[in-house]
């Protein structure tokens, strides 16, 4: 079936140590997107990407690090400049219409990482 | 900038009572489009339901039905007969662009 996968579900990070979340997606979506949650709190958009080796910022990127070499892999690596890393971290993705016209395009969603600090 | 606000942060209720999440949202675009989400105790986000600015016609599904207003900017959705498997933080959601602008939640409890 298709879908995102996250991996791993939970995450422990020790100071000073940077980790890596994975998200890989089969639906041959074109954008794939980061966004924090924290308890009691929306989901903010830590980073996006539309096409391969392109990637914008979203609101909360400090600390965070992505790549984007294939159409279906996504990692974020959250660095130990993030000082308050501990949240539930979620991949999603979406067509990409037209350029310009994907927000209309339902974003659908891994089933998360759960990172925490040791 | 664009803003979604869910005032309800928890609401209870008994299996087979109806229950309506509140979502008002702001944005300056007229172009835009309204999500609702689910999200279970396991994580993921369900996609509910999408609707574009310049439809204002509300919409049933099953026992889901969302109210649009836009004059009140509001995107309501109510649960008909909720089921104990309702039970999950349901999020509304706005977008103009590539962003989605999500609400905080509303945690939804339905006892048996």
């Amino acid at each position: 079936d298709g879908g995102i996968t996250q991996s791993p579900k939970y995450l422990f990070r020790k100071e000073g140590q940077n980790v890596t979340l994975s998200c890989e997606q089969n639906l041959n979506h074109d954008a794939m997107y980061w966004y924090r949650q924290d308890p009691g709190q929306g989901l903010r958009l830590i980073y996006y990407s539309q096409i391969v080796n392109d990637f914008q910022k979203g609101d909360i990127a400090e600390g965070y690090s992505v790549s984007r070499e294939k159409k279906e892999s996504f990692p974020l690596t959250v660095t130990s400049a993030q000082k308050n890393p501990t949240a539930f971290y979620l991949c999603a993705s979406n067509r990409l219409v037209d350029r310009g016209a994907f927000r209309n395009q339902p974003q659908h969603f891994g089933d998360g990482t759960r990172l925490s600090i040791l | 900038a664009q803003k979604v606000t869910q005032a309800q942060t928890e609401i209870s209720v008994v299996e087979k009572e109806d229950v309506t999440l509140d979502c008002v949202y702001e944005t300056r675009d007229t172009t835009y489009y309204l999500f609702w989400y689910k999200q279970p105790p396991s994580g993921e986000l369900v996609f509910l339901i999408r609707r574009n600015s310049f439809d204002e016609q509300n919409e049933i599904s099953g026992r889901y039905s969302w109210n649009f207003q836009k004059s009140t900017s509001s995107f309501n959705f109510t649960i008909t007969a909720s089921q104990v498997v309702d039970s999950a933080v349901y999020f509304c959601a706005l977008t103009n662009d590539y962003k989605l602008s999500f609400g905080a939640g509303t945690t939804v409890t339905v006892r048996a």
